[in-house]
């Protein structure tokens, strides 16, 4: 089945160092979503990529879809104390289907 | 517009027992789907459901099974109870759940369930 790898696992910073974790998949992907789970929390919906070498921005995040579609990822500017969680990428099992897979996700630990 | 709620938020179980899981979505969502997170596997599909069907299914065994009511609201239920089976339980909705685009899926917060 396809599969989604996030490296990396653990990243620890210094508040605003800048962030990036990475998404691949060995298939290509339709689309792909970004949520971001605070400790003790459950997953929030981020974002959604479609495109080919899409590029969208929130703020200080900024989010890229590859243009073979197999990859993405998650950048922040400046980190904030707020922005402590994991991050997941997570894409649909293809065809019609509301099935995600999630990556394994990125722990952010941001130091003040 | 209120949120998907699950109830209950947590839950003590022994080995060999049995626990259903409830989730109401948000008003005028019709796909529900079932996760199960924990530390060693990450976010794993279970299985979806719309209109009261199951229309997708994840790589569980038959001791995870759930059910979609009229209302969306859905139950899932975990039989013989197994301690492997202790993780946090996400629901998350969305309208109708094709998949495409647009759709987003909103979590509920979980019931963390540990079996003893």
């Amino acid at each position: 089945g396809q599969q989604v790898m996030q490296i990396p696992q653990y990243q620890h910073v210094q508040e605003g160092e800048d962030f990036t974790t990475y998404c691949n998949s060995s298939t290509t992907l339709s689309n792909i979503q970004w949520y971001k789970q605070r400790p003790g929390g459950h997953p929030v919906f981020l974002i959604q990529l479609v495109k080919s070498g899409e590029v969208k921005k929130q703020k200080r995040l900024t989010f890229q879809f590859g243009e073979a579609k197999k990859n993405s990822s998650l950048h922040i500017t400046a980190t904030q104390t707020t922005d402590v969680g994991t991050y997941f990428c997570a894409a649909i099992d293809g065809g019609a289907t509301n099935k995600l897979i999630f990556g394994t996700g990125t722990l952010l630990a941001v130091q003040p | 517009k209120a949120g998907v709620t699950q109830t209950p938020r947590y839950l003590i179980k022994t080995r060999g027992q049995q626990v259903t899981l409830s989730c109401s979505p948000i008003s005028g969502h019709r796909s529900v789907s079932w996760y199960q997170q924990t530390p060693g596997q990450g976010l794993q599909f279970l299985f979806e459901y719309f209109s009261e069907t199951q229309r997708n299914k994840g790589n569980f065994p038959g001791r995870f099974s759930g059910r979609q009511f009229s209302n969306s609201r859905s139950e899932m239920n975990v039989s013989t109870l197994e301690l492997g089976d202790s993780a946090l339980y996400l629901c998350a909705s969305s309208l109708v759940g094709t998949g495409r685009a647009k759709e987003t899926q909103y979590f509920g917060p979980g019931t963390r369930l540990l079996v003893l």
